[in-house]
This record gives C-alpha cells, sequence and structure tokens, in this order.
C-alpha cells in the first residue's frame, strides 16, 4: 500500500525555467511533509518542509505547496539550475505519536538541461 | 562537523548469512533510525531509536533488529539473508523525536546477497 506517490519517474526541464515535482498522499493522519534531493552514492539531503497547517512554504529558489482536501503537494524550483539534477523524494510524517516514521514516495529524477 | 557515518559502505553476502550494518550519527543527536531502499524504490522505516529504546518499528520480519548504544551510535542485524534483502541501507540522526526534527542522512551501506 503505497501511501505517498510520487507518479512521475522522471521529469526533464530546461536551465533556467521552473520544475514542478508532485507527490500524492492518501494518509490523512500525515501532518508533516518534506522533500528530500538524492544524488549518486550519497545519502538523501534535506531541501524543504511544510506542516499542514500551512499551504506554502518558501526557501530561496524552493518553493513546496500543500492542498489538504486533495492530498497532493507539490515542490517548485524557479530558476532550475543543472546543479538540481538529482532525485528527488516526497515523504511524509504524522500520527505515530513521538516517533518520526518517514514514509517515502519512490522519487522523480530531475534533469535540468543546458 | 561530521555528518552521519555508516560503516561499511559496499557488502556483499551469501543467503542465510548474518549482516552487522553501523551508524555513527551526528554528535548531539539522540535518535538515530534506519531505512532501506530497494532499486527503484524510496527509502522505507525499518526502526528508530532513541535513548537507546526502540520508539517505532516498521512492517520488516524479525529477522531484523537493530540496538543504540551509550554514545548513541546504532547497529542494525539481519539474520538469515534473503536475496530480497539486498538494497541500500540507510541511516539517518536527529537531535530529538518529533516530526519536526528534520532527520540527516548518511551515505548508506550497500548490501547485496548473493
Amino acid at each position: 500500500d503505497q501511501q505517498v506517490k510520487q507518479n512521475s519517474p522522471s521529469l526533464s526541464v530546461q536551465e533556467g525555467r521552473i520544475s514542478i515535482l508532485n507527490c500524492d498522499y492518501t494518509n490523512s493522519m500525515f501532518d508533516y511533509f518534506l522533500w528530500y534531493k538524492k544524488y549518486p552514492a550519497e545519502g538523501p539531503t534535506f531541501l524543504i518542509s511544510i506542516s499542514s497547517i500551512k499551504d506554502k512554504n518558501e526557501d530561496g529558489r524552493f518553493t513546496v505547496f500543500l492542498n489538504k482536501s486533495a492530498k497532493h503537494l507539490s515542490l517548485h524550483i524557479v530558476p532550475s539550475q543543472p546543479g538540481d539534477s538529482a532525485v528527488y523524494f516526497c515523504a511524509a510524517s504524522g500520527g505515530t505519536g513521538t516517533a518520526s516514521k518517514l514514509t517515502f514516495g519512490t522519487g522523480t529524477r530531475l534533469q535540468v538541461t543546458l | 562537523d561530521a555528518g552521519v557515518t555508516q560503516s561499511p559502505t559496499h557488502l556483499i553476502k551469501t543467503r542465510g548469512q548474518h549482516v552487522t550494518l553501523r551508524c555513527s550519527p551526528i554528535s548531539g543527536h539522540k535518535s538515530v533510525s534506519w531505512y532501506q531502499q530497494v532499486l527503484g524504490q524510496g527509502p522505507q522505516f525499518i526502526f528508530q531509536y532513541y535513548e537507546k529504546e526502540e520508539r517505532g518499528r516498521g512492517n520488516f520480519p524479525d529477522r531484523f533488529s537493530a540496538r543504540q548504544f551509550p554514545n548513541y551510535s546504532s547497529e542494525l542485524n539481519v539474520n538469515a539473508l534473503l536475496l530480497g534483502d539486498s538494497a541500500l541501507y540507510l541511516c539517518a540522526s536527529s537531535p530529538q523525536l518529533g516530526t519536526l526534527y528534520e532527520q540527516f542522512f548518511g551515505p548508506g551501506t550497500r548490501l547485496t546477497v548473493l
């Protein structure tokens, strides 16, 4: 049962344009959402997060939008840079007491072309 | 400052064998979590430890066990290895429990079971 879904396995965007990565979730107990970025041979690196009490969070070139009614979140990267090429994972947590278990999606591979 | 470190980097075992993976958290971090990432999938939660106590367990068989030591480092043990245990095993540390505390991931241990 995939509780966090990233339906696009890959995405190619031109440098300078906007990259939009999407994520859907099914568990209404999730109350905190995160995006991680992963380069080959490295562990995932935290990028940005959003609490369920917000609908938008911005950090530099990265903005995460949350639509709770649709159980959907998206990550916008503007402008996209070649160094952004990596696998992006959406993750969710919450509803598990004090434990902070993360439930990950399957990832979207972003390629930013020149 | 050193990040999360894991050893070994790579490991090859045969079916039926036992393996021990090690993780050293960031200095000052008291919580350690373990994740399994199978090729083409997102990381899947195995265990979380805090102050040497298990605080969360994912949907993994009893062949998987872990512990946390007084210095907050951790070991993940897998008995009776199966081919399906081949994966990247990631360790993550965070200062405390709770969804608002960012989890920092190590580079992982690549386990191959032949």
